[in-house]
């Protein structure tokens, strides 16, 4: 089955600063990677996803990119905000997520003010 | 209300007992998924559906049971409870290929 690694465990960035989450993954048939963040407590929600025949995607301050060939992808947050502050997690899915997801382990951002 | 909501949210019981954690959407999501989320696991996959009367192992169903006779509902059970089944279980679903999967508030389950 697929297996994905996320690094750091834990990332401390200074308020206004990037941070940087990078994964990867193991097969090479997926075919969509979502990233999600979970606030103490709550569930997680989708802040964006990517899929297989896509090499970046930009949503206001977050991005992410995939290398296909090397099997990664990362997340960046430029100029972060006290409420970037949470967990998150990659995940990579070789069915386009119907038949679930493979998660990462999480990266606990926390944001220094 | 819309969405997809979990009961109970919290949860203690037994060791050996029978316990039914529920999930149910009102989005008519055909696809419905339960995971169970432990520190430094992540979240891992225990159960999949892609329509009603059809379900299908994730990495971790071992202990667990579900079915899915309406697209809306989809219970989890456990049908002898051990301690290491301690976790916050969430139920999540999507519409389709390469959309987002939407999660419940979760399940914090204890067995003791």
């Amino acid at each position: 089955g697929e297996n994905v690694e996320q690094h750091p465990s834990t990332l401390s960035v200074q308020e206004g600063d990037s941070a940087v989450i990078k994964c990867t993954y193991s097969d090479s048939a997926s075919n969509y990677f979502p990233w999600y963040k979970q606030e103490l407590g709550k569930r997680p929600q989708l802040i964006i996803d990517i899929r297989s025949n896509v090499g970046e995607k930009k949503d206001q301050r977050i991005a992410v990119t995939l290398n296909k060939t090397a099997k990664h992808f990362s997340l960046h947050i430029t100029e972060t905000q006290p409420e970037d502050s949470a967990v998150y997690f990659c995940a990579a899915s070789m069915g386009g997520g119907a038949d679930g997801l493979t998660f990462g382990k999480g990266t606990h951002l926390i944001i220094q003010p | 209300d819309a969405g997809i909501t979990q009961s109970p949210r919290y949860k203690i019981t037994e060791t050996g007992r029978q316990v039914t954690l529920m999930c149910h959407q009102t989005w008519s999501h055909s696809y419905m998924f339960w995971y169970r989320q432990d520190l430094g696991h992540g979240l891992r996959l225990i159960y999949y559906s892609a329509a009603a009367d059809i379900t299908d192992k994730g990495e971790v169903p071992d202990g667990y049971v579900v079915s899915r006779s309406k697209t809306e509902n989809f219970p989890l059970t456990l049908e002898s409870a051990t301690r290491s089944q301690t976790s916050v279980y969430f139920c999540a679903s999507s519409d389709g290929l390469n959309t987002e999967a939407f999660f419940g508030q979760g399940t914090r389950l204890t067995v003791v």
